[in-house]
């Protein structure tokens, strides 16, 4: 499977913006960035996800680098319930097919 | 909608009994999901079902482990015999997939977990 990498931590302030790296030198033409984060004692939620272009949804936004080896997951007002960990994940046909596989992600901090 | 639910919510048993997870999916969804986490290991896929077909089991760990889905909107995740090890938080996830496209784009929804304690 194409890897992710991510930074094990990051810390952030409330209502600060908050720029969540992923890198994914290995990612193949068909494969779809995917994160989800994780609060605790509960299930993975889906954040965002795109192929080539930026997205942006009611959570956050995606931004991907033009050639597509790296992304950056952007909460644009962190709040303290937006402590989880968050999961970079590549969906596609040469990669995982319809599984989700799971990295360590990054443990966001939010400081009130 | 209420969501995947996942029963029970935590469960406590001795080594060796046969302990049943249970998932329902989101009503519609075709594409069933099951997880289990540990520190250790994090999140791992165990297993996944498409229209109540398993697909890919190769995440089950042994043949103590078995999954069924008898119908669109109930699967179970049964352990027997259980063993401490086993010790995790299990989650069920589904999602809606048509064709190949899409399967990469369809967000998966989990449920809360199943806490299980085996002693």
């Amino acid at each position: 499977d194409a890897k992710t990498t991510q930074p094990n931590s990051m810390e952030s302030n409330e209502e600060e913006p908050v720029h969540l790296p992923c890198n994914h030198s290995t990612i193949s033409g068909t494969d779809y960035i995917h994160w989800y984060r994780q609060l605790p004692s509960q299930g993975p939620e889906y954040v965002i996800h795109g192929l080539t272009s930026n997205v942006n949804n009611r959570m956050a936004s995606l931004a991907i680098a033009e050639d597509r080896k790296s992304s950056t997951l952007i909460l644009h007002r962190a709040t303290l319930r937006d402590a989880a960990v968050y999961y970079c994940i590549l969906r596609g046909e040469e990669t995982s097919g319809s599984r989700l596989t799971f990295g360590e992600g990054t443990q966001l901090t939010v400081n009130p | 909608d209420a969501g995947v639910i996942q029963s029970p919510r935590h469960e406590v048993t001795e080594m060796g009994q046969e302990v049943t997870l249970r998932c329902k999916p989101i009503s519609g969804h075709n594409s069933l999901f099951w997880y289990r986490q540990t520190m250790m290991r994090g999140l791992e896929l165990l297993i996944y079902f498409n229209n109540n077909v398993p697909i890919d089991d190769s995440g089950m760990p042994e043949d103590r482990f078995s999954a069924k889905m008898p119908n669109a909107s109930f699967s179970t995740l049964k352990i027997q015999p259980s063993e401490p090890r086993d010790s995790a938080v299990y989650f069920c996830a589904s999602s809606l997939t048509g064709d190949t496209l899409s399967s990469y784009n369809s967000p998966l929804h989990f449920g809360n977990g199943t806490r299980l304690t085996v002693t």
